[in-house]
């Protein structure tokens, strides 16, 4: 599976929009590109995921560039509650099932 | 439709001791995934059942190993309890366990070790 790379940290005001950017520059055509994120001491929440379009579900909306190196994920109005630790995960469509975790982007959500 | 659950949620051990920790997959999931999550490591994956059978294992000494029933719940088992297995262990289920699946996290067991 890519490697990806994210900021270690952000914050947002309450109410903006959050963009989460995630570079995978080594992206394959058969990866998809999987977004999770965990609440304190919680389990990893599934977000969404895509493999070339933009994708949009209740939660949020996935930007994946043209060449996918890289995509972004956007919460369109950030809460407190979405203060959480967000990853960015590359997934091969074959192979095995396990997920691979980086350190993820600290997300803080501002008053 | 309930989700993963894991129990139980906390647990105290002292060391050389062993441990077994459940999961029940969301109904319908054939696929349940082991996670250990420390400060140090972040999240690692331990291994992976399906069909009563473990399908893919993570580089975790042997200490570490697990079990799928008929109806698809899991338990993992650590046996002689070191110092450094204090951690959150994390269940995830999916439908057939392919990589294209979701996986779906429990709340997860916080093992401390004494």
């Amino acid at each position: 599976d890519a490697k990806t790379t994210q900021p270690t940290s952000m914050d947002c005001a309450e109410g903006r929009a959050a963009n989460l950017p995630c570079n995978h520059s080594t992206i394959s055509g058969n990866e998809y590109v999987y977004w999770y994120r965990q609440i304190h001491s919680q389990g990893p929440q599934y977000i969404i995921h895509g493999l070339k379009n933009n994708e949009t579900n209740e939660m949020a909306s996935l930007i994946i560039t043209e060449d996918r190196k890289s995509s972004t994920l956007i919460l369109p109005h950030a809460t407190l509650r979405d203060t959480a630790v967000y990853y960015c995960i590359v997934r091969a469509q074959t192979g095995a099932n396990n997920l691979f975790f980086g350190t993820g982007t600290r997300l803080t959500v501002i008053p | 439709k309930a989700g993963v659950t894991q129990t139980p949620r906390y647990l105290i051990k002292t060391r050389g001791q062993q441990v077994t920790l459940s999961c029940s997959p969301i109904s319908g999931h054939r696929s349940v995934s082991w996670y250990q999550q420390t400060p140090g490591q972040g999240l690692q994956f331990l291994f992976e059942y399906f069909s009563e059978t473990q399908r893919n294992k993570g580089n975790f000494p042997g200490r570490f190993s697990g079990r799928q029933f008929s109806n698809s719940r899991s338990e993992m088992n650590v046996s002689t309890l070191e110092l450094g297995d204090s951690a959150l262990y994390l269940c995830a289920s999916s439908w057939e366990g392919h990589s294209t699946d979701t996986q779906y996290f429990g709340p997860g067991t916080r093992l401390t070790v004494l």
